[in-house]
């Protein structure tokens, strides 16, 4: 049962570097999402999908790229990282739409440093 | 825009006391509502949810919810808390994507 894969776990980036935040899921969710989670703020969204080809920001896309050309596959792009961007980053999925009121599902996180 | 509010940042029971964690929200329409836990190093795992029904929801691990539309709370409870049952706890609602608050970390005592 894997669920939700997020790699890598751990990674650390100089500012103005660019990485790739993967995310896979294999229980055929259509609605996928990333988050960042940052003490006392939660979890604050950045980008989600409601399905291949459909993406849309959420409340902090700023300086993030996603793409959805297959159902299984989410991945977070960092442009240029920013010591801003120190965080930890958790995809989530869900079977269907997120209105449905459907449970959405997390990876393990992903914890990104910029120094 | 839907918005969810933890109005505690820590909260601190012994073993075997209730426990209860709040939640307000703010939505238009109906609301879906949800509490997940999460445990150091660890994504968050699902325990309950409201959609619809009776205003009472029960979950996992012995959590349950109760919905209260005209306070617009969503707290969570439990009848006697165990020291396992430490950890993050989350609010959050949901719309047409799901928004967290900023947790309550609950703390069990021996």
């Amino acid at each position: 049962n894997a669920g939700v894969t997020q790699t890598p776990k751990f990674q650390v980036l100089k500012t103005g570097q660019s990485m790739t935040l993967q995310c896979a899921q294999d229980m055929n969710h259509e609605y996928m999402s990333w988050y960042r989670q940052d003490p006392g703020m939660g979890l604050r969204l950045i980008h989600y999908s409601v399905g291949a080809g459909i993406t849309d920001q959420g409340e902090v896309p700023n300086g993030y790229n996603v793409s959805r050309s297959t159902t299984e596959d989410f991945p977070l792009r960092l442009l240029s990282a920013a010591p801003s961007q120190t965080s930890v980053y958790f995809c989530a999925s869900s079977y269907s739409g997120a209105a449905t009121g459907n449970t959405i599902y997390f990876g393990e996180g992903s914890w990104l440093t910029v120094v | 825009a839907q918005s969810v509010a933890q109005p505690e940042d820590q909260v601190n029971v012994a073993e075997g006391n209730p426990l209860t964690v709040k939640c307000t929200y703010s939505v238009s329409g109906n609301p879906y509502l949800f509490w997940y836990v999460q445990y150091p190093n660890r994504g968050l795992q699902f325990l309950l949810k409201y959609i619809t029904g009776d205003n009472l929801v029960k979950g996992s691990y012995g959590f349950e919810a109760e919905f209260n539309k005209s306070q617009t709370s969503f707290h969570l409870k439990k009848p006697s808390a165990l020291v396992s049952d430490s950890a993050l706890y989350f609010c959050a609602v949901l719309n047409n994507d799901m928004r967290f608050g900023a947790g309550t970390r609950l703390t069990v005592k021996p």
